[in-house]
Parts: structure tokens; sequence; C-alpha cells
């Protein structure tokens, strides 16, 4: 069973460029969350998707969104990258059992801003 | 709103030494409570949880307690091996659609 994979695995930028991440999730799960990890920091919730919405979303500007598709598949986009934006994205999926959720991380995706 | 401290590092260990890395968190209402542990160049692995007051989680060797209390949940394991020397995070989820809020990480290198 492959677990949560995400492309590409490393990405180069220019400050003003726009980056499209991508995530596979676990199979089964139906609901992908994005997180942020800037370098020596825990990770930063960005958004969650479910049913192909935006089902809640943390302290991130409007130049990152995302996207889900009807296989479960997601896109975090971000927009006029900033230096700041360097960092590890981590993609998480999950699903309700037992009334609770289990997130699995993918390996992420490092992208660097120059 | 809620957040989660971790001891900062690194924590350096001969093997076969035992391990305490502290964390504390503040949360509204009653939130689960996660180990995860993040290898060189890998992603986060969840290493253990506890979603109740007095719950503890264990595996690997690693165990931790849920103490409402003191609002603790501090990562312990009897005898370390070189093999567990990684970044450790401290996490919290206050139920809904459980994304989680981490701490800063604890790098964890292990001597043979």
């Amino acid at each position: 069973d492959a677990g949560v994979t995400q492309s590409p695995t490393h990405l180069i930028k220019t400050r003003g460029q726009q980056v499209t991440l991508r995530c596979s999730p676990k199979s089964g799960h139906d609901t992908v969350s994005w997180y942020q990890q800037a370098l020596g920091q825990g990770p930063q919730f960005i958004f969650q998707y479910y049913e192909e919405e935006e089902r809640q979303r943390g302290n991130f500007p409007d130049r990152f969104s995302g996207h889900q598709f009807p296989n479960y598949s997601s896109e975090l986009n971000v927009n006029a990258l900033l230096l700041g934006d360097s960092a590890l994205y981590l993609c998480a999926s999950s699903f309700r059992k037992d009334g609770s959720y289990e997130q699995y991380f993918g390996p992420g995706t490092r992208l660097t801003v120059t | 709103g809620n957040s989660v401290t971790q001891m900062e590092g690194p924590v350096t260990l001969s093997e076969e030494a035992f391990l305490t890395i502290n964390c504390t968190y503040t949360a509204t209402g009653y939130p689960s409570l996660f180990w995860y542990v993040q290898y060189p160049g890998e992603g986060l692995q969840l290493l253990l949880k506890a979603t109740k007051a007095d719950d503890k989680g264990s595996n690997k060797g690693f165990e931790a307690t849920y103490r409402k209390e003191t609002t603790s949940f501090h990562l312990e394991k009897g005898s370390v091996q070189v093999s567990d020397s990684a970044v450790y995070f401290c996490a919290l989820s206050d139920g809904g659609y459980s994304t989680l809020t981490f701490g800063k990480g604890t790098m964890l290198l292990v001597s043979p």
C-alpha cells in the first residue's frame, strides 16, 4: 500500500514566480492537509481539503491556495513567491475512524525561493 | 490560541542512556496529544498518541503520559539507540478536523 506521495521532491523558484505542489493521499483517505515547515521550526497548518472544498484554513495569506480533485489528490499553489516562502511543504492525508482522524505525512517538497 | 512548547535541543546522549524530552501545551478544551518523529530527509511519522487525560501512549520503547493537571506530555525512553537519532515533535489536535499544532521540535543525537 503506497503511502502519501508528493511531487516534486525539490524545487527552486525566483521571487515573484508561482509554484504548484502536488500530493496523492494514502489509499482510502479522503482528507488532505498542507503544512509549511520552515528550517528549524515545527510544521504550521496551511489548510485542509475535504470533498473538494477548503474546510479549514490556518493563518496564511491568500497567495496560498489549493485544490482537491475527485480522486482526493490535491495541489498547493503559491503566487508571488517571497524569500520567506522557502520551506519544506508537507502534505498529510487522513480519514475519520472511530470519531477521530489520524494524519499520515508524505516526505515533503523542499521549495527554495531565490 | 493553541500552542506547544518543547525543550530546546540538541539533546546529546550515549547509547543506552535514559531519554526525557519535555513538552507542555496550551489549549482550549480537551486536546489529543501526539509525538511525531522526523528522520533526516524524511517526512513526519507518528510515534505515539494519547486522546484523554491519564492515557499513556507507547510505541517502540517510547512512552508519554497525558497529564492534564500540568498540561504536559513528556516523551521518555529507558534506553536509547543510535537509530533513535532524529527530530521529535510534540503536537496537539483540539478535535474538529484534527488539524495539528506543533512544537518547534527537539533534535536527539545518540552516540555509540
